[in-house]
């Protein structure tokens, strides 16, 4: 398996401009999670779905952070629109079954910088 | 309000010791906690886990212990090795069904 894939990498913007990020999932996997890791924060958990389904948003930061899930195999974090602070890594994470205690598999992030 | 925290941004350690990395937490609600481990330009990738009806728990090289008395966990890695060089990032949940809460991470350099 390919793991957990994120596209872009690395992701480079002006301030204003729409971001969307996007998250593969591993096949079979139900649970899929996106992180942002600041220096300052740490990493942080913005949303969770599980079968496609949002159930905690509540770490999205603003009305300008959406996410969907249309299906088990892709999922989408946008920006909209963005600002300098929103500079990050966003981590995607997948996990089977729906109990935290399973191990979540990361993918390798994607760079964001909002100029 | 950090309810997972490393208190140690960074910490070098000679190869062969013993690193430990700390973690305190505050929610006396969590009962399962992990330790990731992240290179640059990676994902953090699970290292180790214990529940709260252990106070240890051991894989190979790591060993994870916890004391609920004093809400605190440890990772020890002996003997350390150049590889284990990475952000290592303390986690915890409650009753399995709540997201993990990170904490900032620990920076970990094992000097050859």
């Amino acid at each position: 398996d390919a793991g957990v894939i994120q596209s872009p990498r690395h992701e480079v913007t002006e301030m204003g401009q729409e971001v969307t990020l996007r998250c593969k999932p591993i096949s079979g996997h139900n649970s899929l999670f996106w992180y942002r890791q600041t220096m300052m924060r740490g990493l942080e958990l913005l949303i969770y779905f599980n079968n496609n389904v949002p159930i905690d948003d509540s770490g999205m930061p603003e009305d300008r952070f959406s996410a969907k899930m249309p299906n088990a195999s892709f999922s989408t974090l946008k920006i909209q629109p963005s600002e300098p602070r929103d500079s990050a890594v966003y981590f995607c994470a997948s996990t089977e079954g729906q109990g935290m205690d399973n191990e979540q598999f990361f993918g390798p992030g994607t760079r964001l910088t909002v100029l | 309000d950090q309810q997972v925290k490393q208190n140690s941004p960074s910490l070098s350690v000679q190869e062969g010791r013993i690193s430990i990395l700390n973690c305190d937490y505050t929610n006396s609600m969590f009962d399962y906690f992990l330790w990731y481990k992240k290179y640059p330009a990676e994902g953090p990738t699970f290292l180790i886990s214990i529940s709260s009806i252990k106070d240890k728990n051991e894989d190979g090289r790591f060993t994870v212990f916890l004391n609920k008395s004093a809400k605190h966990l440890s990772l020890h890695i002996v003997p350390s090795q150049p590889g284990d060089s990475a952000v290592y990032f303390c986690a915890a949940s409650y009753s399995g069904n709540t997201p993990l809460v990170f904490g900032k991470g620990t920076r970990l350099s094992v000097i050859a």
